[in-house]
């Protein structure tokens, strides 16, 4: 199992560029999630999805956009690339939407896309 | 509103000592509590675990302790090794989770 798969590594844009970063999971897992980290900051919840073809907005979903066609893949979408969404993002997935009581399913991240925009 | 806080950005630790990670939080709602482990380049990696129906959960070197009445939660780790060198989040979990902000753990040899 190659669990959560993020691509690209590295990305650099220039201002107003557009780009999808991708994410595919292997684990059959319904939940997926899109977070950034900025420097000293938690990981913040752009967005998620709760299986094909639900999508739902997180903490910062400002210019980004979702899709999930598929239980596998969750890509997301920068439409007009700007300075603020320089940060590294994580995809995740997990088997649960709460890692509450009664429930052992940890996020399993992605190794991040680094992405510079200038 | 930051609802989890880590109020150290940073702590060193000698192998073989005992590291001690700190976080607060404002909700008294929120049932679970959770660390993850950050290397560099890669994702985090889900570390260890609480419920709020206990006060410490033990798994070999690591364990969380939960003062509700506080609403402080810490991770020790006994004995520190230079393998937990890493960023150290920790997380609780209502509807979906909050992150603090981590804690970078340098253990030296």
């Amino acid at each position: 199992n190659a669990g959560v798969t993020q691509t690209p590594k590295f990305r650099i844009l220039k201002i107003g560029q557009s780009m999808t970063l991708q994410c595919a999971q292997d684990m059959n897992h319904n939940y997926m999630y899109w977070y950034r980290q900025d420097p000293g900051m938690g990981l913040k919840l752009i967005y998620y999805s709760v299986g094909a073809g639900i999508t739902d907005k997180g903490e910062v979903p400002n210019g980004y956009n979702v899709s999930r066609s598929t239980t596998e893949d969750f890509p997301l979408r920068l439409e007009l690339a700007a300075p603020s969404q320089t940060s590294v993002y994580f995809c995740a997935s997990s088997y649960s939407p709460r890692t509450g009581v009664g429930y052992n399913s940890p996020l399993h991240f992605g190794n991040g896309t680094r992405l510079t925009v200038t | 509103d930051q609802q989890v806080k880590q109020n150290s950005p940073s702590l060193s630790v000698q192998e073989g000592r005992i590291s001690i990670l700190n976080c607060d939080y404002t909700n008294s709602m929120f049932d679970y509590f959770l660390w993850y482990k950050k290397y560099p380049a890669e994702g985090p990696t889900f570390l260890i675990s609480i419920s709020s129906i206990k006060d410490k959960n033990e798994d070999g070197r690591f364990t969380v302790f939960l003062n509700k009445s506080a609403k402080h939660l810490s991770l020790h780790i006994v004995p520190s090794q230079p393998g937990d060198s890493a960023v150290y989040f920790c997380a609780t979990s209502g509807s979906r989770l909050t992150f603090g902000e981590g804690t970078q753990l340098t253990v030296n040899p």
